[in-house]
């Protein structure tokens, strides 16, 4: 069976550009979520989608940034303008069910994201 | 507070020497979550194990094992005879039957040295 399948896998661009994150969950799977991973403050949820609905969005560090998920089968995690401290891995992960059950979350492979 | 506190930040042991990996959890949820994830340096984050707050018994996969202990709130991981290829962070986390996310630790750095 596929994986979370996110891209791209790395990704180089210029300060104030937009930035465009892709992410298809497992097949089945109703709750997606986006992590940011860095080095200083290790694994963040930025948000938390269930059934495609935005549940918990409290970790989105600002305007720039705005995710959607348009159907049960694609996210997007948008960064625009983007500024070198966005520069990290982001990580989308799905889960059969909601946060507070006992299923666990499956990661893709993450997208290294590099603001110059 | 943390929700899940891995003290341990970074670990460096010989081959084929046993290590564990501590991990202490901060509930008051009495049904509750708990799951411990391996990142290699490829970076992809890998599902090792589930246990729930109902069921104490300890497991064993191969070399891997966990100890679930809810008096102490803790949910450690040994590796026996450890392996270079165990070389990775280990991150432990929570999920709370009535919380609204996962809880990640920070992660522990576990180097095995050949």
């Amino acid at each position: 069976d596929a994986g979370v399948i996110q891209s791209p896998r790395h990704e180089v661009t210029e300060m104030g550009q937009e930035v465009t994150l892709r992410c298809k969950p497992i097949s089945g799977h109703n709750s997606l979520f986006w992590y940011r991973q860095t080095m200083m403050r290790g694994l963040e949820l930025l948000i938390y989608f269930n059934n495609n609905v935005p549940i918990d969005d409290s970790g989105m560090p600002e305007d720039r940034f705005s995710a959607k998920m348009p159907n049960a089968s694609f996210s997007t995690l948008k960064i625009q303008p983007s500024e070198p401290r966005d520069s990290a891995v982001y990580f989308c992960a799905s889960l059969a069910g909601f946060i507070g059950g006992n299923q666990p979350q499956h990661f893709g492979d993450g997208t290294r994201l590099s603001i110059l | 507070a943390q929700k899940v506190t891995q003290a341990q930040t970074e670990i460096s042991v010989v081959e084929k020497e046993d290590v564990t990996l501590d991990c202490v959890y901060e509930t008051r949820d009495t049904t509750y979550y708990l799951f411990w994830y391996k990142q290699p340096p490829s970076g992809e984050l890998v599902f090792l194990i589930r246990r729930n707050s109902f069921d104490e018994q300890n497991e064993i996969s191969g070399r891997y094992s966990w100890n679930f202990q809810k008096s102490t709130s803790s949910f450690n991981f040994t590796i026996t005879a450890s392996q270079v290829v165990d070389s990775a962070v280990y991150f432990c986390a929570l999920s709370e039957a009535r919380g609204n996310q996962f809880y990640f630790g920070t992660g522990t750095s576990l180097t095995v040295i050949p």
